[in-house]
């Protein structure tokens, strides 16, 4: 079966702009996560979604939301982009309440200059 | 605070060279530990999970054993192949995730 999908795969941005990734998770698949890695700071956890109501949330700032379609896809959004927030941005899906275990996507590779 | 982390950060072993990787935790509310491995440019894939203490579980070369404190990644006879970074996550209470920062390991021929 699919496997988790993001697109773009890479995106140039500049600084100020704003930028919205996406995320299709495993068919059946009802939780979706992101996350930003980058080399410093590792994977650091940004939200997760199930059935369209954020569930949880990491400690980013308001310029990072997300939303979760009725499909189960998802979008994650960054306004007013800086330098710093240029990284890979992961999501993974999974199976939902009690069923551990998340499937990666490729990420985003986002840059901003 | 909550806390995963993983030692060392990198490792460089001879092909066949066996080794063992670390992930120690202090959580609250523990109810998984995973493993993943992850290639340059590509997203983490699963290895394994991990439940409860003196839990084991092997895939080919590799083997991955749970303590109350740490788990550890144990790489039998590596091959280039095997070359990656090496990620550990827990999952607690509220099915929050934290993943430590990965050993990046290079098996040469």
């Amino acid at each position: 079966k699919a496997g988790v999908t993001q697109t773009p795969r890479y995106l140039i941005k500049t600084r100020g702009q704003q930028v919205t990734l996406s995320c299709s998770p495993i068919s059946g698949h009802r939780s979706v996560s992101w996350y930003q890695q980058t080399p410093g700071q590792g994977l650091q956890f940004l939200f997760e979604y199930f059935s369209e109501t954020q569930r949880n949330k990491g400690n980013f700032p308001g310029r990072f939301s997300g939303r979760q379609f009725s499909n189960s896809r998802s979008e994650m959004n960054v306004s007013t982009l800086e330098l710093g927030d240029s990284a890979l941005y992961l999501c993974a899906s999974s199976g939902g309440r009690g069923s551990y275990g998340y499937t990666f996507g490729s990420g985003t590779r986002l840059t901003v200059v | 605070e909550d806390q995963v982390t993983q030692s060392p950060e990198a490792l460089r072993l001879q092909e066949g060279e066996s080794s063992s990787l670390n992930c120690s935790y202090t959580v609250s509310g523990l109810r998984g530990l995973f493993w993943y491995r992850q290639d340059p440019g590509k997203g983490p894939e699963f290895l394994f999970t991990l439940y409860s203490a003196g839990e084991e579980k092997e895939k080919e070369r590799l083997k991955a054993t749970l303590t109350k404190k740490e788990s550890f990644l144990h790489i039998t006879a590596p091959k280039p192949e095997d070359s990656a970074t090496y990620l550990c996550a827990v999952v607690v209470t509220g099915n929050q995730f934290y993943f430590g920062t990965g050993t990046s390991l290079t098996v040469i021929p």
